[in-house]
């Protein structure tokens, strides 16, 4: 099955920081998906971006599907923004997603 | 307000017993999913189904059932069988098409005693 690779698995940032999370997988996709999991466990939706470039306030996406990557970027950090942040892909009809291992996020006060 | 719905939060089960975690949804999605999530990796699929009455394994089907009598609900039981159960459960749905934005529930945190 595909392969989902996110990197770095941990990231500190002092808040106001900008930083960028990359995902790369191993085969074509037709769904890729950003979520950020809140320290209760729940994920938020963030982009849906099989392709192409979103932007949603200070956070950002670019999908390169030919190259078979993905970067989330994050400008002026907050410590809200604190927390494991997911890429998950789909390849194959039925909407299945294949998850990355995650970015744990910390930006500190 | 629209949105998936899973019950308990919490859950505790002494090992030998089958338990059944619930997952509602009321967005209308045809498709739902059910994740299991260990601590410190991402989320492994376990079941899903596309349609009323029809459901498929996914990655890591052994040890769980399912059924879809409902378009509005998909429960999820962790049976005996079930080697290892102690997880964090997320349910998703999704319109079923092939390129659309999968939805998830707050979860159910299952610990074995």
């Amino acid at each position: 099955g595909i392969q989902v690779e996110q990197s770095p698995p941990d990231l500190i940032l002092q808040e106001g920081a900008n930083s960028t999370l990359r995902c790369n997988f191993s085969d074509s996709v037709n769904n890729l998906q950003w979520f950020h999991q809140n320290p209760w466990g729940q994920l938020i939706n963030l982009f849906y971006i099989p392709s192409g470039t979103k932007q949603n306030g200070r956070l950002s996406a670019t999908t390169v599907a030919t190259e078979r990557y993905s970067l989330l970027y994050i400008s002026s950090s907050q410590t809200t923004d604190s927390g494991v942040y997911f890429c998950a892909v789909g390849a194959a009809a039925g909407n299945k997603l294949t998850f990355g291992g995650g970015t744990r996020v910390l930006v500190k006060p | 307000d629209g949105g998936i719905t899973q019950s308990p939060k919490y859950l505790f089960r002494k090992e030998g017993q089958n338990v059944t975690l619930s997952c509602e949804q009321n967005l209308n999605h045809d498709a739902m999913y059910w994740y299991r999530q260990d601590p410190g990796q991402g989320l492994r699929l376990i079941y899903y189904s596309q349609i009323v009455n029809d459901f498929q394994k996914g990655d890591i089907a052994e040890g769980y059932s399912v059924s879809r009598e409902k378009k509005e609900s998909f429960p999820l039981t962790v049976t005996s069988a079930q080697k290892n159960p102690t997880a964090f459960y997320l349910c998703a749905s999704s319109i079923y098409l092939r390129n659309t934005e999968a939805f998830f529930g707050q979860g159910t945190r299952l610990t074995v005693v």
